[in-house]
């Protein structure tokens, strides 16, 4: 099977801009997670969707939103992006239990 | 919330040389796991340790649960091992809490 794979792989945008990161998960995979990942604050959690609804959401602005379709693919939104929001964007699928989350290779923004 | 030491933070190590990571935390958790993350940010997981030991490869961890620490063993250690090790633990049945985690840089 193919691994998770995210796009864009880098991304530049500048103060005030929005960015959407796409992921795909692993075929059969319903559950999609995103976890932002910066020097200071190391790996957080930002959300999870399963079967198109989220499910669970971690302590970020309503900047930061998601979604996901029908095929499991999944979107994260940061709107009016701050210089804070340059980070290394990670996302993971599973199919069953929490033991068994596959990662991305992560999309690297930066915003100027 | 619970607390996780990751120690030592950074880890020099020379081609061949063996080491120990271990992971503290302040209480007990579920679903306890390792991962590393290569230079390119890439993460795999290694180990899923709840309690006990277990060996792949030059790999291997010891979750000791009772007395809450893990351990990640790395022997006859290579170039392909630098990168960050993270202990990891669950929190619910969906979300993933990580350590500060491990520097580690292997010189040939």
């Amino acid at each position: 099977k193919a691994g998770v794979t995210q796009t864009p792989r880098y991304l530049i945008k500048t103060r005030g801009q929005q960015v959407t990161l796409s992921c795909s998960p692993i075929s059969g995979h319903r559950s999609v997670s995103w976890y932002q990942q910066t020097p200071g604050q190391g790996l957080q959690f930002l959300f999870e969707y399963f079967s198109e609804t989220q499910r669970n959401k971690g302590n970020f602005p309503g900047r930061f939103s998601g979604r996901q379709f029908s095929n499991s693919r999944s979107e994260m939104n940061v709107s009016t992006l701050e210089l804070g929001d340059s980070a290394l964007y990670l996302c993971a699928s599973r199919s069953g239990s929490v033991e068994t989350q596959y990662f991305g290779p992560g999309t690297r923004l930066l915003v100027l | 919330g619970i607390q996780v030491e990751q120690s030592p933070p950074d880890l020099i190590l020379q081609e061949g040389a063996n080491s120990t990571l271990r992971c503290n935390f302040s209480d007990s958790v579920n679903n306890l796991q390792w991962f590393h993350q290569n230079p390119w940010g890439q993460l795999i997981n290694l180990f899923y340790i709840p309690s006990g030991t277990k060996q792949n490869g030059r790999l291997s961890a010891t979750t000791v649960a009772t007395e809450r620490y893990s351990l990640l063993y790395i022997s006859s250690s290579q170039t392909t091992d630098s990168g960050v090790y993270f202990c990891v633990f669950s929190v619910g049945d969906y979300k993933l809490s990580f350590g500060a985690g491990t520097t580690v840089t292997v010189r040939a």
